[in-house]
């Protein structure tokens, strides 16, 4: 699929354990995140976003976190299930001014039954 | 399924030709943006259109261009094509700048 060429970050969870994955953004001024989730032959798939103004946001088993001193954001799955099985992208705007998503290089998440 | 339609799902094409790929946003959403997939580059950010007008720019090469048309489907052209632009091209769409993207399925180019 996608991305095997790529030499991505590898995370390998035991099912039902918590993941987290981490992300570092390059721009200062970044003031809105999303994470996608990208399935083999699959466009990728909006999971949860965050703005500037906030440090932590919640979703269906997923949490989003946002240090902007450090800029790292992660994501942190609940219950991990096989079909979290996937390569984990965040994106951020550069700037307010600005209308694109840059996307980090990704990690790969595996769950092992 | 995202709401996002992109047509073809696969292209195969000589070097030196010519490509289009379209892109029928989601029903409202107003902003279009172009991604490009390679297997050593991961998802680079090409170009965005809002409401018929460009209005981002990524490292997108000269040979190739991109429209937003008044019913608001883009296109994505590219010439010249090179054995190096084999990739997946992706399609988003968002409401406008700073919401969620949604993506389409891509389109997989081979050049041969």
């Amino acid at each position: 699929g996608e991305n095997v060429g790529l030499h991505l970050p590898t995370l390998s969870v035991q099912e039902g354990d918590n993941s987290i994955i981490n992300c570092a953004y390059s721009n200062s001024a970044s003031d809105y995140f999303i994470w996608y989730k990208q399935e083999s032959g699959k466009g990728p798939q909006f999971i949860i976003d965050i703005r500037s103004n906030m440090d932590k946001r919640q979703g269906q088993r997923v949490t989003v976190l946002l240090n902007k001193t450090v800029k790292h954001l992660s994501l942190q799955i609940a219950a991990t299930q096989p079909g979290d099985s996937a390569v984990y992208f965040c994106a951020e705007n550069p700037s307010s001014g600005t209308y694109k998503y840059i996307f980090g290089t990704g990690t790969r998440l595996k769950v092992l039954a | 399924d995202s709401g996002v339609t992109q047509t073809p799902k696969h292209l195969i094409t000589a070097t030196g030709q010519r490509v289009t790929l379209r892109c029928s946003p989601r029903s409202g959403d107003l902003s279009v943006y172009w991604y490009q997939q390679s297997l050593d580059q991961g998802l680079q950010f090409l170009i965005q259109y809002y409401n018929g007008e460009e209005r981002a720019k990524g490292n997108i090469l000269e040979r190739f261009s991109a429209q937003q048309f008044p019913d608001l489907h883009s296109e994505l052209n590219l010439s010249s094509l090179e054995l190096g632009d084999s990739a997946l091209y992706f399609c988003a769409s968002s409401e406008g700048g700073n919401t969620e993207a949604f993506f389409g399925q891509g389109t997989r180019l081979t050049v041969v």
